[in-house]
């Protein structure tokens, strides 16, 4: 039952626009969100939280948003750099219950970044 | 400082056969993970240890998986009688404690069985 849904393989943008990334939740009961970064090879750095009692988070290029009532979060890198390609993992978990330390992950999108 | 590191980087290993896959969390993280990542898959969590309280297991998808973690540092995963499907990258993460959700991963140990 994959709770955390990233419905886009992969994202092509050009160097300089906004890139998008999306992802969707299906259990109310997360209230912690992450985005970890992954270039080949290497393990998931993590890149950007943000707690449900926020709607945003903005940290340099990159800004989260979060829509409880949609069970939505979106990534924003704004402006797209060539080192920004890499695989964006969306990452959830629920702080109040016993799966504290358990993150559930989407499937990932890989965006490539074009000159 | 280190970070969290994992061995052997790759392992290629035959059906039937047990393998054992190491990680060495960040110093003084009393948290520690294990995932898995399936190709084409994102992360499926298998198991965490906190300090010296009992694992949760939950993640694990059989009980040819097992793990522990001795002294509280060091951790082992180990598959008995592998299968194909047991093909994936592991990955390790540690966090200083489980209150903490960002967790910080290692390179991963990338296992293909024949």
């Amino acid at each position: 039952d994959q709770q955390v849904k990233q419905n886009s393989p992969s994202l092509s943008v050009q160097e300089g626009r906004i890139s998008i990334l999306n992802c969707d939740y299906t259990n109310s009961m997360f209230d912690y969100f992450l985005w970890y970064k992954k270039y080949p090879a290497e393990g998931p750095t993590f890149l950007i939280s943000i707690s449900s009692i926020k709607d945003k988070n903005e940290d340099g290029r990159f800004t989260v948003f979060l829509n409880k009532s949609a069970k939505h979060l979106s990534l924003h890198i704004v402006p797209s750099q060539p080192g920004d390609s890499a695989v964006y993992f969306c990452a959830a978990s629920a702080r109040g219950s016993d799966s504290w330390g358990k993150l559930q992950f989407g499937a990932g999108t890989q965006v490539v970044v074009t000159p | 400082g280190a970070g969290v590191s994992q061995s052997p980087s790759n392992k290629v290993t035959e059906k039937g056969k047990d393998v054992e896959l190491r990680c060495d969390p960040i110093s003084g993280h009393t948290a520690l993970y294990w995932y898995r990542q399936s190709l084409g898959q994102g992360l499926e969590f298998l198991i965490y240890f906190q300090g010296n309280s009992a694992p949760d297991k939950s993640g694990l998808p059989s009980d040819r998986f097992s793990a522990e973690r001795t002294g509280g540092s060091v951790s082992t995963l180990t598959i008995q009688r592998t299968q194909q499907e047991d093909s994936a990258v592991y990955l390790c993460a540690s966090s200083p404690q489980i209150a903490q959700e960002t967790q910080y991963f290692g390179p991963g140990t990338r296992l293909l069985v024949l």
